[in-house]
């Protein structure tokens, strides 16, 4: 959907390191969302935030951090606690936190291992 | 927390055929269940989604119907195509949740000529 960019669309971490997926949105979403996708699984989400400046842990924040500082951005630090970082990142808003309306995704980021 | 399972994992019809993907819920609570369908390497997209005060949806040859009860929404393909050939995910939003969604893991349909 257009409105969600994600970047780069291919990243690639040394052991040890720390590094950040971006996700911009121009569609004044308040509501932002990460998630993970392995092979032959489902989305599961890392952490939400519902509004600039607030943000929760979803299933599987172990290993990642979140910063919403502005409306727009909602980027997502893969750390170096994070041991198993290789999947394909998936970054979604929806117009507001607490309401019925679809998620709507970016192109998504994969990360691999150097 | 909410748990979704998805079946059958992989499922294959001929072109023309019907093609049906179930899924369950856990929590009573919820009440929003989209579907989405992913092709290989691309962002999922919104197919089609209904919400709790309704049973059955249907969008062209697609249709999604929802049994409260039994906690079981379903994905209807008709006269399928190759191009419907993807993975689909349900998944489902528990009320009050932030609008959290609880994926399925996933259908790998395909559509054989």
């Amino acid at each position: 959907d257009g409105g969600i960019t994600q970047s780069p669309k291919y990243l690639f971490r040394k052991e040890g390191q720390n590094v950040t997926l971006s996700c911009e949105q121009n569609l004044n979403h308040d509501a932002m969302y990460w998630y993970r996708q392995d092979p032959g699984q489902g989305l599961r989400l890392i952490y939400y935030s519902q509004i600039v400046n607030d943000f929760q842990k979803g299933d599987i924040a172990e290993g990642y951090s979140v910063s919403r500082e502005k409306k727009e951005s909602f980027p997502l630090t893969v750390t170096s606690a994070q041991k198993n970082p290789t999947a394909f990142y998936l970054c979604a808003s929806t117009p507001q936190g607490n309401s019925n309306q679809p998620q709507h995704f970016g192109d998504g980021t994969r990360l691999s291992i150097l | 927390g909410e748990n979704v399972e998805q079946h059958p994992s992989t499922l294959s019809v001929q072109e023309g055929d019907s093609a049906v993907i179930k899924c369950t819920y856990s929590d009573s609570a919820s009440n929003y269940f989209p579907w989405y369908k992913q092709e290989l390497g691309k962002r999922p997209q919104l197919i089609i989604d209904i919400r709790s005060n309704v049973g059955e949806k249907k969008d062209q040859r697609i249709a999604v119907t929802l049994n409260k009860t039994a906690k079981h929404f379903s994905l209807h393909i008709t006269e399928t195509q190759p191009e419907d050939s993807a993975v689909y995910f349900c998944a489902a939003r528990v009320t009050g949740g932030g609008n959290k969604l609880t994926f399925g893991t996933g259908t790998q349909l395909k559509v054989e000529l």
